[in-house]
């Protein structure tokens, strides 16, 4: 079992609709990042996190320490969303950074 | 200010072969993290350095190796390449700081737009 998963693996949605991409770990962590790649680009950071909640834009992550969660929210989604999302801890432990295998967002226009 | 700069954005190598990666991070940053990104096995952890020290070591056999200087560029090296080498990889700098024992993560991973390797 992977210390990170993610959930769904892919996501096909119409724009304008509300997404939620879910990130699970098995680690105690310092640190939980949230990345976006665009298909054949760079990797953007969007979020880091040790508690609590962010927004920016229509983009929101959460994170709940106890139950070892996170979300990325995406509100009125947009074509331009369309990318993989990619959730990665800083493992407390020994400080290695592990990433989930991503989500695969698609929003239809 | 400058994002991160990776050098070169492609090679291709032959089997047996070494490869050096430069990775020069965002001014005044002073952790360079290293990654390999390949479609069977997504974004694996590489190493980490912290003002010219390795601070961590994912799990990647002692033919990848890296080193950073003074003014907290990095570069990393392969050698004896395998077929299973190519992939892309990835270098990101960020803000860390330490506190008696601890460290702080003042700032995301600021990613360079990577160096895609390919081992014939």
């Amino acid at each position: 079992k992977n210390e990170v998963e993610q959930s769904p693996q892919n996501l096909t949605a119409q724009e304008g609709e509300f997404i939620t991409i879910n990130c699970s770990y098995s680690v105690g962590i310092s640190a939980l990042h949230w990345l976006q790649q665009h298909p054949g680009g760079g990797i953007v950071s969007l979020f880091m996190l040790s508690s609590g909640k962010k927004k920016h834009g229509r983009l929101i992550a959460t994170i709940n320490i106890q139950e070892k969660h996170s979300s990325l929210h995406i509100t009125a989604s947009h074509p331009r969303d369309s990318a993989v999302y990619i959730c990665a801890v800083r493992s407390y432990r020994d400080d290695k950074i592990i990433f989930g295998k991503g989500t695969r967002l698609h929003i239809l226009p | 200010k400058a994002g991160v700069t990776q050098t070169p954005r492609y090679l291709i190598k032959t089997r047996g072969q070494q490869v050096t990666l430069s990775c020069s991070p965002i001014s005044g940053h002073r952790s360079v993290s290293w990654y390999q990104q390949t479609p069977g096995q997504g974004l694996q952890f590489l190493f980490e350095y912290f003002s010219e020290t390795q601070r961590n070591k994912g799990n990647f056999p002692g033919r990848f190796s890296g080193r950073q200087f003074s003014n907290s560029r990095s570069e990393m090296n392969v050698s004896t390449l395998e077929l299973g080498d190519s992939a892309l990889y990835l270098c990101a700098s960020s803000l860390i700081g330490q506190q008696a024992d601890s460290w702080i993560y003042n700032s995301p991973l600021h990613f360079g737009n990577g160096t895609r390797l390919t081992v014939t």
